[in-house]
């Protein structure tokens, strides 16, 4: 157990359906991250918030969604997607931003996703 | 971020110690080497982390060399459950604009325990 829980652990969907992921950390920390892991592929960071302010979104694509209302949960809705959006998606938070010595992340077991 | 350079696999016998190597020779002064490894269908955990002296904790070494271009994560006693992929970074100590302690994700070292 790391103190972030992700809901739900897997998740099947179809192209045309709406579905949200949810992330919670029990840690106090203030910043939280998705990252999308494809098959054979690293890790590829999507977005970042920081006391609920997004200050990075890496390129993703607008069917792609996230939504930080408090320093708590992070959520990532998802419409209209594409089979090659198929991947686990994991949630991580840190203490702040700053790197260094300092704020190291703290990830969730993932949501296993499949596009149909 | 200066890339690193792991092999893409190693095995090592339940018991012993187990030693990934890593290159950053591109490293600069305010970047840290940090070590994450995930187990298969889990999320990255954190293991340790360094600037240039060497350190330890309850799970894992790190022996950095003198020139930081390169770097060893020591496992003493492996066990199957270090059975993962051993992620070796390198990352910026900013935390203003794009400087935010980015962690970037290279392929990792598959490390196999065996009995």
């Amino acid at each position: 157990e790391t103190g972030v829980t992700q809901t739900p652990r897997h998740l099947v969907m179809g192209m045309t359906n709406k579905k949200s992921l949810k992330c919670e950390q029990h840690l106090g920390h203030n910043a939280m991250y998705w990252y999308k892991q494809s098959a054979k592929k690293p890790l590829e960071l999507m977005f970042v918030y920081s006391l609920e302010e997004r200050v990075e979104n890496n390129s993703v694509p607008s069917r792609f969604s996230p939504e930080c209302p408090n320093s708590s949960h992070l959520f990532l809705h998802l419409h209209t997607l594409q089979p090659e959006d198929s991947a686990l998606y994991l949630c991580a938070s840190s203490q702040g931003l700053a790197g260094g010595g300092l704020y190291e992340q703290y990830f969730g077991p993932g949501t296993r996703l499949t596009v149909t | 971020d200066a890339k690193t350079t792991q092999p893409p696999s190693m095995d090592c016998a339940e018991g012993r110690a187990a030693n990934l190597p890593c290159n950053h020779s591109t490293i600069s002064g305010n970047e840290y080497v940090y070590w994450y490894r995930q187990i298969h269908s889990q999320g990255p955990q954190y293991i340790i982390h360094g600037l240039k002296n060497n350190e330890t904790n309850e799970m894992a070494s790190l022996i950095i060399t003198e020139d930081r271009k390169s770097s060893t994560l020591i496992l003493p006693h492996a066990t199957l459950r270090d059975t993962a992929v051993y992620y070796c970074i390198v990352r910026v100590a900013g935390a203003g604009g794009t400087s935010y302690g980015k962690l970037t994700f290279g392929q990792g070292t598959i490390l196999t325990v065996h009995p």
